[in-house]
């Protein structure tokens, strides 16, 4: 099984800040196999990125995706105030899939 | 617009088994380029995918090392739904679950998991 371990566990920065979050593999996944997404309390998850770098419909274009191998990035350029939440990544190369334990974005 | 709609019980016995559906609108089960998932999430436990089922010419499920053994999905072509059914439980299999679309798009990549059912929160407990 492919274990994601995300960092940090939670990130505490103001509106208008840039975010950067990590999603590191156990073994090399595939970026076409890379998705990340966004849940806010009471919500179900909502796709932001998929094949490490598209953003999915609708998704703002502060929202950027990038790496490959076993190292992975999500970036917020300048956060705004509907950003705080949790973010996870997920890997679709294993067989179901894992999701990475998630980071916790929060208003400092 | 696709929607899943989720059905089942909120409260199951330790032991016993548990039964969800996913009633599909706007796309079929039998989509052959998308597979149709059980997600749960818990605070000890995180975001657990915990199995899939899709059609390619003929119908595949995978499960996840954890529930292999206590845990069937299955497509219902007439209703155009699918199931999950997770027996044995115990008060660890407490937690939210979903049903999730994975579409694949091109030479069969994901797209992600972009819709969701409501989630049915399940507890086990006497």
């Amino acid at each position: 099984e492919i274990v994601l371990t995300q960092s940090p566990g939670t990130l505490s920065l103001s509106p208008g800040e840039r975010a950067t979050l990590s999603c590191r593999a156990s073994q090399s996944v595939s970026s076409s196999y890379l998705a990340w997404y966004q849940q806010k309390p009471g919500q179900t998850p909502r796709l932001l990125i998929f094949g490490a770098s598209n953003r999915a419909t609708g998704i703002p274009d502060r929202f950027n995706g990038s790496g490959s191998g076993t190292d992975f990035t999500l970036t917020i350029s300048r956060l705004e105030p509907e950003d705080f939440a949790v973010y996870y990544c997920q890997q679709s190369a294993g067989s179901p899939g894992t999701f990475g334990q998630g980071t916790k974005v929060e208003i400092k | 617009q696709v929607q899943l709609q989720q059905s089942g019980p909120g409260l199951v016995k330790p032991s016993q088994t548990l039964s969800l559906t996913c009633a599909i609108s706007g796309d079929s089960v039998s989509s052959n380029s998308v597979a149709w998932n059980w997600i749960r999430q818990s605070p000890s436990r995180g975001l657990e995918w915990l199995g899939r089922t899709y059609y390619r010419s003929k119908w595949y499920t995978d499960y996840a090392v954890s529930v292999k053994s206590r845990l069937t999905i299955n497509p219902d072509t007439s209703k155009n739904q699918f199931s999950l059914q997770l027996n044995s439980v115990t008060p660890e299999d407490t937690a939210v679950y979903y049903c999730t679309r994975l579409p694949y798009y091109g030479l069969g990549l994901p797209y992600g998991m972009d819709v969701w059912g409501q989630g049915t929160t399940v507890t086990v407990s006497s």
